[in-house]
């Protein structure tokens, strides 16, 4: 089975502009969930979305926005772009058993986002 | 008090040894625990998840689990150079995200 992939893998923007980035799940994985990580914060959850509806989200500003597709895909969006925003975004799927917390996500590579 | 907390690294051992790595969790209805291992310049790895009490072993790696204590750890035996590597808690609470603690830097001496 193919792994998570993210596009694009690298990005530089300017402070201002807006961003989308895109992830496919694994084949069969219909949970998806964003992180950003940065070296001060760590690994930071951001929102999670299955069948289209996001489930839950983590606190950051409403600049940050996502949507998921009917075919799992997944974006999000970053807008007004601030220096902070610079980080690994990270997207992880998981097939998602239920509520019953059995929930083992895996990775993509992660799309490095540069604000100058 | 932070959500995930592990033992503050870096950590260097040597080649062949244990590696013994400590996660403590505030939230009691946890229900599922991982361990992630992320190479420099990578994304997280799972390495192992563990739901019960007890100990979980996956050729080199054990997990450990204790519920009442809110606490999980993660032993790395016979350690190779392979093994140096950032690890990760990861804490499932059952609300559909993953809490993350802020991870242990493992240097395995040659």
């Amino acid at each position: 089975k193919a792994g998570v992939t993210q596009t694009p893998r690298y990005l530089i923007k300017t402070r201002g502009q807006q961003v989308t980035l895109s992830c496919s799940p694994i084949s069969g994985h219909r949970s998806v969930s964003w992180y950003q990580q940065t070296p001060g914060q760590g690994l930071q959850f951001l929102f999670e979305y299955f069948s289209e509806t996001q489930r839950n989200k983590g606190n950051f500003p409403g600049r940050f926005s996502g949507r998921q597709f009917s075919n799992s895909r997944s974006e999000m969006n970053v807008s007004t772009l601030e220096l902070g925003d610079s980080a690994l975004y990270l997207c992880a799927s998981s097939q998602d058993p239920g509520t019953s917390g059995y929930n083992e996500q895996f990775f993509g590579p992660g799309t490095r986002l540069t604000v100058l | 008090q932070k959500e995930v907390e592990q033992n503050s690294g870096p950590l260097s051992v040597p080649e062949g040894a244990i590696a013994s790595l400590n996660c403590t969790y505030s939230d009691r209805v946890s229900q599922s625990f991982f361990w992630y291992r992320q190479y420099s310049g990578k994304s997280p790895e799972l390495i192992m998840s563990i739901y019960s009490n007890g100990d979980k072993e996956d050729g080199r790696f054990t997990a450990q689990l204790n519920k009442a204590s809110q606490y999980v750890s993660l032993l790395i035996r016979d350690s190779q150079p392979s093994d140096s590597a950032t690890y990760l808690c990861a804490v499932n609470p059952n609300d559909y995200k993953l809490s993350f603690g802020a991870g242990t830097t493992v240097t395995v001496r040659a």
